[in-house]
């Protein structure tokens, strides 16, 4: 069975500072790999994912994924952080094509300090 | 477009009682997946619907059940509420496909007293 960790519940860093976000995922298959985010009060959002390709993933708000297979890894990253970057953020496998289900991490709350 | 909803926002209930959730898809999407969100945890996968069937369960017992109608919309039934039922529950509506992003509504907040 698949599995996620988030080691962080919680990452506290200052507006235009890197972050980085740690995910790491057990399966014993090939897996796709999925970052969400959830803003207050709101529904999850797909920030980016992995589904084959290359290793390195972008979003369109500057965050990017490595997927490191050897490690089973796939650390979410941001060089500069803003306010609005203040969310939850969950790391998500999935193992099957076809009904696609989703097993997600505990999540990370992303705090930016002004 | 109209993005996925999901009614009521939030709900009470006593233990042992009976719910309905439900989720209206996106258009244009044709499955809906059901999660189960506990405080500080992640969402949980509690089962998906294509084309009004049953496709694929999580590990949750069978008094959590579903539907899913012509139009694409979904419920979600909890017979015998229980105390660790209260959680909020997520629906997110996707196109059949090699993993088509799948779009959350906002949830239902469900306390069980």
């Amino acid at each position: 069975a698949q599995s996620v960790t988030q080691l962080d519940s919680q990452v506290p860093v200052f507006e235009e500072a890197p972050v980085e976000l740690r995910c790491n995922y057990s399966s014993s298959v090939s897996v796709y790999l999925f970052w969400y985010v959830q803003y207050p009060n709101q529904g999850l959002q797909l920030l980016l994912k992995y589904l084959s390709g290359s290793t390195l993933v972008e979003s369109i708000n500057g965050f990017e994924a490595e997927f490191n297979k050897s490690q089973t890894s796939f650390h979410l990253r941001k060089p500069s952080v803003h306010i609005s970057d203040t969310a939850e953020y969950f790391c998500a496998v999935s193992e099957s094509e076809g009904n696609e289900k989703l097993t997600f991490g505990t999540g990370t709350r992303l705090t930016i300090i002004p | 477009e109209t993005g996925v909803t999901q009614s009521p926002t939030h709900l009470i209930k006593t233990r042992g009682q009976q719910v309905t959730l439900r989720c209206s898809s996106q258009s244009g999407h044709n499955t809906v997946s059901w999660y189960q969100q506990a405080l500080g945890q992640g969402p949980q996968f509690i089962f998906q619907y294509y084309r009004e069937e049953e496709n694929g369960r999580g590990n949750f017992p069978p008094r959590f059940s579903g539907l899913q109608f012509p139009n694409y919309s979904s419920e979600l039934n909890v017979n015998a509420l229980e105390l660790d039922d209260s959680a909020l529950y997520l629906c997110a509506s996707s196109r059949q496909g090699r993993f088509n992003e799948q779009f959350f509504g906002p949830g239902t907040r469900l306390t069980v007293l």
